[in-house]
């Protein structure tokens, strides 16, 4: 079955350094992967994904992830933070191909961003 | 891009009633819908697979006598907490994937729930 792990339930940065949210998964099928970003009180905005194609995904908001099949990896880069990425961020993976597929979710790194 | 809508975006009940929830993709047709819950600083948990002229299927651990989902339409599920209680009190969010490929999901902007 396939899974997502976070490692790290809280990050904090500075403001202007580099962000790095950990994410390792499990699966016995070549897996799609993704990174959501929540505001508080707010649903999920997709920030990249993985399917197959480039090991480098760019995303959103500056966001990048490599994914690494030899590491069995998809972290969440960033070069610089800014004040408006604090958030909740969630690495998740599909569970098949098909459009009835389940995407399963890791536990969720809180970004925080100091001054 | 796609967009689902929830509504009610938050609600408040008395313990012992009902509450119904509505998922709507507004461009897309969505044979498939999903119903998440999440509690406070936590991840979302999949409580169901919605079927479009279907049963629901439903994670285990889920009671389907509680949280009864109906997809009524190509656009439309709903997910009703029957007889809620304080602890159903949650975040719940639905999504709906569109097209099939990447099977990009889309997420409703989620539904807090308060039961007194």
């Amino acid at each position: 079955a396939q899974s997502v792990t976070q490692l790290g339930s809280h990050v904090s940065v500075s403001e202007g350094a580099l962000v790095l949210l950990r994410c390792n998964y499990s699966s016995s099928v070549p897996p799609y992967l993704f990174w959501y970003v929540q505001y508080p009180n707010q649903g999920l905005q997709l920030l990249l994904k993985y399917t197959s194609a480039a090991t480098l995904v760019k995303g959103i908001n500056g966001f990048e992830a490599e994914f690494k099949k030899s590491e069995t990896s998809f972290h969440l880069t960033k070069p610089s933070a800014h004040m408006s990425d604090a958030a909740e961020y969630f690495c998740a993976v599909l569970t098949g191909y098909s459009s009835a597929s389940k995407i399963i979710f890791g536990s969720g790194t809180r970004l925080s961003i100091r001054p | 891009g796609a967009v689902v809508s929830q509504h009610p975006s938050w609600v408040i009940c008395k313990s012992g009633t009902s509450v119904k929830i509505e998922c709507r993709s507004l461009d897309f047709q969505a044979t498939t819908m999903f119903w998440y819950r999440q509690f406070p600083k936590q991840s979302l948990m999949l409580m169901a697979t919605s079927n479009e002229g279907s049963k629901a299927t439903y994670e285990q651990g889920v009671e389907k006598d509680k949280f009864l989902i109906n997809h009524a339409s190509l656009t439309l599920s709903t997910l009703t907490v029957t007889s809620a209680h304080p602890e159903d009190s949650s975040f719940y969010i639905c999504s709906a994937p569109r097209g099939t490929g990447t099977n990009e999901q889309f997420f409703g902007p989620g539904t807090r729930l308060t039961v007194l």
